[in-house]
Formats: C-alpha cells, sequence, structure tokens
C-alpha cells in the first residue's frame, strides 16, 4: 500500500482501551469538520461530522468533540479493537470554499493487544 | 456498488513522460476531487470539479491539467512529470454542499495511484 506518513505522529493503545485523538484547525470561520480513517492500501474512509454549531456528536464507539474558543478537535475511540489501527486526519470546511476541504496531516493509531 | 474507481493502482515514469489518472463513480455524485498525498503534508487538493463540465483549481494545480469528461468520470493528466510528482493520488467525488446535514462536502475517496517519476 501507499506510504501514508513517515513523520506522523503516533498513538500507542491497548486493546479495550479508549483512545482520543486530537486536531487543531486552523480558521476560525470553518463551518464544518470530518474525521477520516485511512488503513494502509486504501483511500480514506469517513468517520463522523460535525458542524461548529455543535460542541459533541456521538456516533458507533465514536465520539467528536469541538472546541470552537481553542479551535480544537478530537475524536474519542471507546473501546478500541485492533480493527481500529490506521491513519486519523482531521478536515475542516472553510465558508466559501465550495466543498474543498482542508486536511491535516493526521495521526496514526496503533493497538496492542 | 463500486463506488469511487481509480486506475493505475501504480506507475512508474521518467522525467518528461505524460500518463493521465483515470477516475470513475456510480454513486450519481455531481463533484469530483483529485488530491496527492505526501508524506508529512496531508491531502492537497489538486482540482475539483462541482459539476459535469466545470473545472477549477485547487491548491496546487501547477503540473496538472483535468477533465470532466462525463458526470462519472474525471481524469488527471500529467503533461510533463516531474519527480516533485512522486506522490499517491486520490480521486473523490461527494454530494454537492447543503441539503442536510449529514450528507454535506462527505468525500468518497478511491484506493489510491501511486505514481513514481524517476
Amino acid at each position: 500500500g501507499e506510504s501514508v506518513g513517515l513523520h506522523l505522529p503516533t498513538l500507542s493503545v491497548q486493546e479495550g482501551d479508549n483512545s482520543i485523538i486530537n486536531c487543531a484547525y486552523s480558521n476560525s470561520a470553518s463551518d464544518y469538520f470530518i474525521w477520516y480513517k485511512q488503513e494502509s492500501g486504501k483511500g480514506p474512509q469517513f468517520i463522523i461530522d460535525i458542524r461548529s454549531n455543535m460542541d459533541k456528536r456521538q456516533g458507533q464507539r465514536v465520539t467528536v468533540l469541538l472546541n470552537k474558543t481553542v479551535k480544537h478537535l478530537s475524536l474519542q475511540i471507546a473501546a478500541t479493537q485492533p480493527g481500529d489501527s490506521a491513519v486519523y486526519f482531521c478536515a475542516e470546511n472553510r465558508p466559501g470554499t465550495a466543498s474543498k476541504l482542508t486536511f491535516g496531516t493526521g495521526t496514526r493509531l496503533q493497538v496492542t493487544l | 456498488n463500486a463506488g469511487v474507481t481509480q486506475t493505475p493502482k501504480f506507475q512508474v515514469l521518467k522525467t518528461g513522460q505524460s500518463m493521465t489518472l483515470q477516475c470513475a463513480q456510480d454513486m450519481n455524485h455531481n463533484s469530483m476531487y483529485w488530491y496527492r498525498q505526501d508524506p508529512g503534508m496531508g491531502l492537497r487538493l489538486i482540482y475539483y470539479s462541482a459539476s459535469e463540465g466545470t473545472t477549477d483549481k485547487g491548491e496546487v494545480p501547477n503540473g496538472y491539467n483535468v477533465s470532466r469528461l462525463n458526470k462519472r468520470e474525471f481524469s488527471l493528466r500529467l503533461e510533463s512529470a516531474a519527480p516533485s510528482q512522486t506522490s499517491v493520488y486520490f480521486c473523490a467525488s461527494s454530494v454537492p454542499p447543503g441539503g442536510g446535514f449529514s450528507g454535506a462536502n462527505v468525500l468518497t475517496f478511491g484506493a489510491g495511484s501511486r505514481l513514481t517519476v524517476l
């Protein structure tokens, strides 16, 4: 598969523990945020999204938290499983950019048994 | 339902050669995109097409051209490849923004095309 990044920040988590992946975004006017998961050799896959008028959104085993005051986004994964091992990207949508998302550089999540 | 299909998956070129990356989606999405992914740089938008017949430059368009052949297909062409274009390329498609919370701006990506320029 493709090389996603040789120098990505890495988070190691034991199977069954909760994971928290953080992302700082740059534009205070951004109105929409998405988390993507990228497994080795595959394209990014949508996990969860949140609009700027919300602070929290929950999905299946995942929760996204948005703190607009400090321009910070986090992805929480409950009961982390080996299949969660991947690179996780946050993306922000800036008003006036017509669907053109700006992606972060990613965090590698390694799940240990 | 294949989603977004890219070809080829791997390609090696010599400097100065040309090639076209093909992309097709079967989800009836209006918008299509080409991104490149480099270590430490995240995904960067090369070109996008909001609808059939329209294209627009993204963050890193230099050295590339695109064609939105029809609603399904969006190709990326390198006219004279350079080593700086060595990367993994991703095609994506989406529904137009707006029209509801859960669908807005969500991109569906292809599996990627690894290009090496020697």
